[in-house]
């Protein structure tokens, strides 16, 4: 069964550092995700992506984070300037569509990169 | 604006009796309905999800839901609990266009435990 796949598994890194997460969605999928979980509280969305553009993004996504997919395969989220506060599991999801409505718009998660800022 | 809310941290059950984890939820629009599993050092797994029609859903591992429009809940069921089944579990609601183009809102998650 296909599957979400994301590397690292675990990053660690120093405050200010810019860190890439990456991520391979199922490849029939043509939207993508990404979900942060801090430490005991709950998943949070983070940006959406479709046909090389953000679709929406939240709050907590600013201008230290960006996304890209750089090739038919990858999806990556940077994080320009780490801080202690971006330490968190960071989830990658994708979708066949932005739905909603049939089987097509369910998110698929990845295991996660747990990021640890230092 | 879509929220959802898991009002139980955790739900204590013995194995073989049924097992239920609450999730209530608000939305604009349709509401478009997950329920997802995490098991420890795992991503989440999709469990089932309501979009329309009936309102009991069967999913994954022996799971249902029920929506209830009038009480905008959709509870997660297991007739008989496995130990295998402790786990965190999400409650998740989402939007439809143009409101949202995708993003989940989950709930807290509450915690599973199965005790033999």
């Amino acid at each position: 069964e296909p599957e979400v796949t994301q590397t690292p598994s675990h990053q660690v890194t120093q405050m200010g550092q810019e860190v890439i997460l990456r991520c391979v969605p199922i490849s029939n999928h043509l939207y993508f995700y990404w979900y942060r979980q801090i430490l005991g509280q709950k998943v949070e969305f983070l940006v959406s992506f479709y046909n090389n553009e953000i679709s929406e993004k939240s709050e907590i996504f600013d201008d230290q984070f960006s996304v890209e997919r750089p090739d038919g395969s990858n999806f990556t989220l940077k994080i320009r300037s780490t801080k202690l506060e971006d330490s968190a599991m960071y989830f990658c999801a994708s979708s066949v569509s932005g739905g909603p409505g049939g089987d097509t718009d369910t998110q698929y998660f990845g295991p996660g990169t747990r990021l640890t800022v230092l | 604006a879509q929220s959802v809310a898991q009002p139980e941290d955790q739900v204590n059950v013995a194995e073989g009796n049924p097992l239920t984890v609450k999730c209530t939820y608000s939305v604009s629009g349709n509401p478009y309905l997950f329920w997802y599993v995490q098991y420890p050092n795992r991503g989440l797994q999709f469990l089932l999800k309501y979009i329309t029609g009936d309102n009991l859903v069967k999913g994954s591992y022996g799971f249902e839901a029920e929506f209830n429009k009038s009480q905008t809940s959709f509870h997660l069921k297991k007739p008989s609990a496995l130990v295998s089944d402790s786990a965190l579990y999400f409650c998740a609601v989402r939007d439809s266009p143009p409101a949202s183009w995708g993003k989940f809102q989950f709930g807290a998650g509450t915690q599973v435990v199965v005790t033999p």
